[in-house]
């Protein structure tokens, strides 16, 4: 499709355990975005991908989180360690210029359950 | 960045108009209003936006007071599928690329 693609849809682990989301933005997208949502919360900004630039961490709430973007395109939001405060909805959403723009595309977004 | 105040909740009678108000009253002159809708289990999708003058697309219209303290989506005729949760966002694309996020407008559109 020609929207943002995200995986998998729902996860449900266990408290401890590793898991890692996968976000494919649309092609040809520079920048990319990951957010995540508590229930019934707003989105609270995670961490931004623009080209080849460092990326902006500031985000990230603690050091079990990293991401990366392989070759400017698809990205993988890795939680180490889950803990049960780790649930929520990560959504990741791309725009098509060099950031100036606030007009972003999101997915449908990964349901994180940590038992 | 400027923080934006919006109503917590509004209902609407299918096919009437929608006015959904935000209060950014310490935008900066090179903030940009954004507005974002998510329904239900969905991704936020981008609706509009505007630094001065009005604004309107196929979806909605935006407007934007002189002194840019405050602004007005409107949806002309609401169906039961702008049942949605609706965010207005200050943005400001030099200093400032990660749009801030408040809990937005829960709008019930009724038929």
């Amino acid at each position: 499709g020609a929207g943002v693609s995200q995986s998998p849809s729902n996860k449900v682990t266990e408290k401890g355990k590793d898991v890692e989301l996968r976000c494919d933005p649309i092609s040809g997208h520079t920048a990319l975005y990951w957010y995540r949502q508590s229930l019934g919360q707003g989105l609270e900004f995670l961490i931004y991908f623009q080209g080849n630039s460092a990326p902006d961490k500031s985000g990230l709430p603690s050091d079990r989180f990293s991401a990366e973007r392989t070759g400017g395109s698809v990205s993988t939001l890795t939680i180490q360690r889950t803990q049960q405060e780790d649930s929520a909805v990560y959504l990741c959403a791309s725009s098509r210029t060099s950031g100036s723009t606030g007009e972003l595309f999101f997915g449908e977004g990964s349901r994180l359950t940590v038992l | 960045d400027a923080k934006t105040t919006q109503p917590p909740s509004m209902d609407c009678a299918e096919g009437r108009a929608a006015n959904l108000p935000c209060n950014h009253s310490t935008i900066s002159g090179n903030e940009y209003v954004y507005w974002y809708r998510q329904i239900h289990s969905q991704g936020p999708q981008y609706i509009i936006h505007g630094l001065k003058n009005n604004e309107t697309n196929e979806m909605a219209s935006l407007i934007i007071t002189e002194d840019r303290k405050s602004s007005t989506l409107i949806l002309p005729h609401a169906t039961l599928r702008d049942t949605a949760v609706y965010y207005c966002i200050a943005f400001n694309a030099g200093n400032n690329r990660k749009l801030i996020w408040g809990l937005g407008t829960s709008l019930a559109v009724n038929p």
